[in-house]
C-alpha cells in the first residue's frame, strides 16, 4: 500500500524558509515522478511543482518558480521541497503525490499524503 | 498554462440523482483528463483517468467522456458517500493545473 508522510510544515514570518519533506513507502520510489500540490485553506487545488524519477527533471508553478526547489533522494525514499522567500499567500496544506503510472511522460495523479499545513504570518 | 474551466462551482442534489460536472480546456489535451474527489479533511482520491478510465476501486456509477476540449463526470445515481468536492485536472503539459472545483451538496 502507497504510504506518504509530509512533515516540516509550520508557522513562518513573511521572507522566511521552511523545507517540506515526504516520506514514501509501500511502492518503489524511485520509479515514478513526485509532485508536491498545495490547497490554501478553503481554496481549491493548485500545482507546486514535479520531479522526475532520477531528478533530471523538475518543473514548477509560475507563482513559486525561483523560491521553492524541488528534490529528491532515492536512497531514502524521500522527496522535499524548499521553500525560500514565503508570502502569506503561499498559505496552504501541501500535499506528497506520486504519479499514478511509473516511468510515463503523462500520468494522472495517483498517492496523495495527508499533507503538512504551512502558515506565513507575522 | 493550460486553463481548466469547470462548471458548476457548486449544486445541490438528492440521493439517487443524476448529475453531471463538467471541464473546459482552454487548448488541446488529447484525453490526459483526470477527476478526483475530496472530502473535508482528506486528501483528494483519483476516480478517472485518460478522460474515461475508471481507477480501479472506484465505483461504476462514476463515468467520463469528452468531446473536443470538453470533459464531463457524471454520476449516475448519486450516493450519500458522493456529496464532495470533485476536481478536474490536465496532465497533457507542465504546469499542471487544476479546474477550481464542483461542490456537490445535500439538497
Amino acid at each position: 500500500e502507497v504510504h506518504l508522510v509530509e512533515s516540516g510544515g509550520g508557522l513562518v514570518q513573511p521572507g522566511g524558509s521552511l523545507r517540506l519533506s515526504c516520506s514514501a513507502s509501500g511502492f518503489t520510489f524511485s520509479s515514478y515522478a513526485m509532485h508536491w500540490v498545495r490547497q490554501a485553506p478553503g481554496k481549491g487545488l493548485e500545482y507546486v511543482s514535479t520531479i522526475s524519477s532520477n531528478g533530471g527533471s523538475t518543473y514548477y508553478a509560475d507563482s513559486v518558480k525561483g523560491r521553492f526547489t524541488i528534490s529528491r533522494d532515492n536512497s531514502k525514499n524521500t522527496l522535499y521541497l524548499q521553500t525560500s522567500s514565503l508570502r502569506a499567500e503561499d498559505t496552504a496544506v501541501y500535499y506528497c503525490v506520486k504519479d499514478e503510472h511509473y516511468s510515463s511522460n503523462w500520468s494522472p495523479l495517483g498517492g496523495w499524503g495527508q499533507g503538512t499545513l504551512v502558515t506565513v504570518s507575522s | 498554462a493550460i486553463r481548466m474551466t469547470q462548471s458548476p462551482s457548486s449544486f445541490s442534489a438528492s440521493t439517487g440523482d443524476r448529475v453531471t460536472i463538467t471541464c473546459r480546456a482552454s487548448q488541446g489535451i488529447s484525453s490526459y483528463l483526470a477527476w478526483y474527489q475530496q472530502k473535508p479533511g482528506k486528501a483528494p482520491k483519483l476516480l478517472i483517468y485518460a478522460a474515461s478510465t475508471l481507477q480501479s476501486g472506484v465505483p461504476s456509477r462514476f463515468s467520463g467522456s469528452e468531446s473536443g476540449t470538453d470533459f464531463t463526470l457524471t454520476i449516475s445515481c448519486l450516493q450519500s458517500e458522493d456529496f464532495a468536492t470533485y476536481y478536474c485536472q490536465q496532465y497533457y503539459s507542465y504546469p499542471l493545473t487544476f479546474g477550481g472545483g464542483t461542490k456537490v451538496e445535500i439538497k
